[in-house]
């Protein structure tokens, strides 16, 4: 069964830190691109970014919203995906979903991990 | 950036309704069109790829077409379990955006 599980959300206070990880199984990690989705409280689905496979030499793309902030990494010996968040805004505040994309550059998100929360807040 | 606009933000429907759910697109973006089911609390699930293409497991109830700027998805006979909230979202060019959602609700 091809599953994700992220972890590492939790209460931060604005201006710090936080790394978010996520663990897949049921597929091979390393022939994928992987992206990183988010979700305000009771908000809409916004894409943060996405870490490329090594053939396309583990290109990472961001949103202009995290841009500069966020880097995602990935180590495919673990089967893991990174985001590692820094000067967090209580905007920031969210659910963050890896995802796993199938169908090359052009391709969906499939399946979703069921999410870990960030909130950001003094 | 790609500007993707669903329409309705909500609707209201009963059970054994069709539904149709439009999504349009700033540009063009060919058939790099996704969309997706979110139930409450639960994390989105991929219905349909490709503008049409049913992806494994979902009801052939579902379904998607269009190119170019315009999508749309339907529902042939709704049922309980399609209340959710639905997003199209874009895959041809970065950042890979969403539309704001259509939330599906019991009439």
């Amino acid at each position: 069964e091809v599953q994700l599980v992220e972890s590492g959300g939790g209460l931060v206070q604005p201006g710090g830190s936080l790394r978010l990880s996520c663990a897949a199984s049921g597929f091979t990690f390393s022939d994928h691109y992987m992206d990183w989705v988010r979700q305000a409280p009771g908000k809409g689905l916004e894409w943060v970014g996405r870490t490329k496979n090594k053939a396309n030499s583990y290109t990472t793309e961001y949103a202009a919203s995290v841009k500069g902030r966020f880097t995602i990494s990935r180590d495919d010996s673990k089967n893991s995906l990174y985001l590692q968040m820094n000067s967090l805004k209580t905007e920031d505040t969210a659910v963050y979903y890896c995802t796993r994309v199938r169908g090359g550059a052009v391709g969906w998100f499939d399946p979703w991990g069921q999410g870990t929360l960030v909130t950001v807040s003094s | 950036d790609i500007q993707m606009t669903q329409s309705p933000s909500s609707l209201s429907a009963s059970v054994g309704d069709r539904v149709t759910i439009t999504c349009r697109a700033s540009q063009s973006i060919s058939t790099s069109l996704n969309w997706y089911q979110q139930r409450p609390g639960k994390a989105p699930k991929l219905l349909i790829y490709a503008a049409s293409s049913l992806q494994s497991g979902v009801p052939s109830r579902f379904s998607g077409s269009g190119s170019g700027t315009d999508f749309t998805l339907t529902i042939s006979s709704l049922q309980p379990e399609d209340f959710a909230t639905y997003y199209c979202q874009q895959s041809y060019s970065t950042p890979r955006g969403f539309g704001q959602g259509t939330k599906v609700e019991i009439k």
